[in-house]
């Protein structure tokens, strides 16, 4: 079976450009995080969803990031414009539904921001 | 909002030695988990917790749900090379909330 789908893997671009991610997670789970983790740290959710609604989008900087999964199955998360603090790892995990204790996460997509 | 506070947040051990680590928080949650990360992939959960005192094993992994809900350990026993990488403690809320908050993570190296 295979897992969480992520790309790019790696990404730099300048300040002020845009940029996006994409995920496709495991078949089958409904469920969708986009995390970002910080050097250091431990991953912090940005966005959750069930199916193709963001249930849970709190941490979600919504004057520079947006995300979709429109179909319910892969997601994209774009930032734009990109600033320098925004370097990090993106991540995304899927779980089934109501077992997000169990998630299971891609190898992430590491962003440099020049 | 919660906080894990995950300690040791680096270990240096030999090869064969016994680990522990282990997550306090003020906060109570539902779920405890434990996941390791290798460089540049993502964490892998490893053992999953679900009630208080519940004591679980995986291999040469055992990890323990405290019973006050704030805590939980984590022990290697008989470390090999492998095991080096980053582990993380991440626990569940309840009400109904589906977040988990993860720990700043320990660092393992295992010298051969």
């Amino acid at each position: 079976e295979a897992g969480v789908v992520q790309s790019p893997r790696y990404k730099i671009i300048e300040k002020k450009q845009p940029v996006a991610f994409w995920c496709n997670p495991i078949s089958g789970h409904n469920t969708l995080y986009w995390y970002l983790q910080n050097l250091g740290q431990g991953p912090e959710l940005l966005i959750r969803y069930e199916n193709e609604e963001a249930v849970d989008d709190s941490q979600l900087p919504k004057d520079r990031f947006s995300a979709e999964r429109l179909k319910g199955v892969d997601s994209t998360l774009k930032i734009q414009p990109a600033e320098l603090g925004d370097s990090a790892v993106y991540l995304c995990a899927s779980s089934l539904e109501g077992l997000a204790g169990e998630q299971y996460f891609g190898p992430g997509t590491r962003l440099t921001v020049t | 909002g919660q906080q894990l506070n995950q300690s040791p947040q680096s270990m240096f051990i030999q090869e064969g030695e016994d680990v522990s680590m282990n997550c306090t928080s003020s906060s109570i949650f539902n779920t405890w988990l434990w996941y390791k990360q290798d460089p540049g992939e993502g964490p892998v959960l490893l053992i999953a917790l679900y009630k208080a005192g519940e004591l679980t094993s995986n291999g040469r992994l055992t990890a323990q749900f405290g019973i006050t809900r704030k805590d939980s350990f984590l022990n290697i026993s008989a470390s090999i090379p492998s095991d080096v990488g980053i582990y993380f403690c991440a626990g569940q809320l309840g009400g109904g909330s589906e977040k988990l908050v993860f720990g700043k993570g320990t660092k393992l190296t295992v010298n051969p």
